[in-house]
């Protein structure tokens, strides 16, 4: 089993739908988080970044994180075609020598649509 | 805001090449990464250092070597560049604090013909 699998897509929506984003991981140490948003030929740019279980709110994003379901989504709300990139999520363990590496998702990509 | 800057965005080499790509970033972070990005198999980890002079393997060191002089600089060396390496090639870079996040940049396309 993959440490962290998520959904490739891709997903197309229409402009100012309500998009659900989601990885499952196996591991139980990872405390840390993130989520990052790769558009077209460029590099990864992180968007939101959570600490354990719990919501965090930052304009139309929405990052929830369920540990006991091993669960995490990222919600966009009123999307819009700026929003169509790559998502991929990212987690870790807690700090310390030999955590500095993320475990990545492969990533989903998003479609937009005016 | 953390810049990382990849010196090149798109090369073509030869087959048999010694290829450099350099990175640097400009937020004193300790921690430096090389990644590989490639369609359906996602982020793979080169190579990462920890420390000047220090470096690590990750998942997929074959084929591959780095450089960390200074701070602030980590290169990926191909010594001797085959196709498989065609790839998209990220460098990153993180404090090592809470939360472990990390920092790209804008990513190197390298062909290999």
């Amino acid at each position: 089993q993959k440490e962290v699998e998520q959904d490739p897509g891709p997903l197309s929506v229409p402009e100012g739908a309500i998009v659900s984003l989601n990885c499952t991981y196996s591991n139980s140490a990872f405390q840390y988080f993130m989520w990052y948003r790769q558009y077209s030929r460029k590099g990864p740019e992180l968007l939101m970044y959570t600490y354990s279980s719990g919501n965090k709110e930052d304009g139309r994003f929405t990052a929830q994180v369920d540990k006991s379901s091993k669960y995490i989504s990222l919600f966009i709300r009123d999307s819009q075609p700026s929003d169509s990139a790559t998502y991929l999520c990212a987690m870790s363990s807690s700090p310390g020598a030999g955590s500095y590496q993320l475990t990545f998702g492969k990533g989903t990509k998003l479609s937009v649509i005016p | 805001d953390v810049k990382v800057t990849q010196s090149s965005r798109y090369l073509v080499k030869r087959t048999g090449e010694k290829v450099f790509l350099e990175c640097v970033q400009d937020m004193d972070h300790e921690n430096m990464f090389w990644y590989r990005q490639d369609p359906g198999l996602g982020l793979r980890l080169i190579y990462f250092s920890y420390d000047v002079k220090m470096k690590e393997k990750g998942d997929i060191p074959e084929g591959y070597s780095v450089s960390r002089e200074k701070k602030e600089r980590f290169s990926l060396i191909l010594e001797s560049a085959s196709t498989n390496q065609t790839s998209m090639y990220l460098c990153a870079s993180s404090s090592g604090d809470f939360g472990n996040t990390i920092y790209f940049g804008e990513g190197s396309w390298l062909t290999v013909v």
